[in-house]
């Protein structure tokens, strides 16, 4: 199992560009979950899906959206990029147990620089 | 609110010099703690889920404790290769159960000469 791959690894933007971060995980999980790491600060929660068609917002949602068609992907796009969104995004899975602990794995991240 | 306190924020030490990390937590109902570890550049890798008070897990040279208020990363006889920034993560049980979200302390970057 390759587990979650993110692409790309690397990616500059100019301020008011769009893109789309990949997401894919080959474990079947229902739960998928997007994170930002900005320097010195803890993992924030920008979405996160509970299965395919549902997602909901987490902590800093404010200019991203998510999708998820399939159980397998959940792209993360951001609309009219700003300086304020360069940060490391960090997609992670996980195949919660009812009455017990969520174990999440992540993958390698993008480093996102807007200019 | 729910919120996590990891210390110190960073960590040196000797080749076989062993230590503790620790992760403070607030939280309305613990549902999990994690640890992860995190090499620069890379996402974090999992090591340990802890739920309930008085648990311990091990690997290798590490050891994870946890009480209703704080949880212990220990490192015995670290080499070289231990060295990362070691995340602390807790999970709370929300209405209903149906949320996993993780929230996470600043991590405690652990350097280890040899």
């Amino acid at each position: 199992n390759a587990g979650v791959t993110q692409t790309p690894k690397f990616r500059i933007l100019k301020i008011g560009q769009s893109m789309t971060l990949q997401c894919t995980q080959d474990m079947n999980h229902n739960y998928m979950y997007w994170y930002r790491q900005d320097p010195g600060m803890g993992l924030k929660l920008i979405y996160y899906s509970v299965g395919a068609g549902i997602t909901d917002k987490g902590e800093v949602p404010n200019g991203y959206n998510v999708s998820r068609s399939t159980t397998e992907d959940f792209p993360l796009r951001l609309e009219l990029a700003a300086p304020s969104q360069t940060s490391v995004y960090f997609c992670a899975s996980s195949y919660p147990t009812s009455g017990g602990p969520d174990t999440q794995y992540f993958g390698p991240g993008t480093r996102l620089t807007v200019l | 609110e729910d919120q996590v306190t990891q210390s110190p924020e960073a960590l040196r030490l000797q080749e076989g010099e062993s230590s503790s990390l620790n992760c403070s937590y607030t939280v309305s109902g613990l549902r999990g703690l994690f640890w992860y570890r995190q090499d620069p550049g890379k996402g974090p890798e999992f090591l340990f889920t802890l739920y309930s008070a008085g648990e311990e897990k091990e690997k290798e040279r590490l050891k994870a404790t946890l009480t209703k208020k704080e949880s212990f990363l220990h490192i015995t006889a670290p080499k070289p290769e231990d060295s990362a920034t070691y995340l602390c993560a807790v999970q709370a049980w929300e209405y209903g159960g149906s949320q996993g979200n993780l929230i996470f302390g600043k991590g405690t970057k652990l350097s280890v000469k040899p």
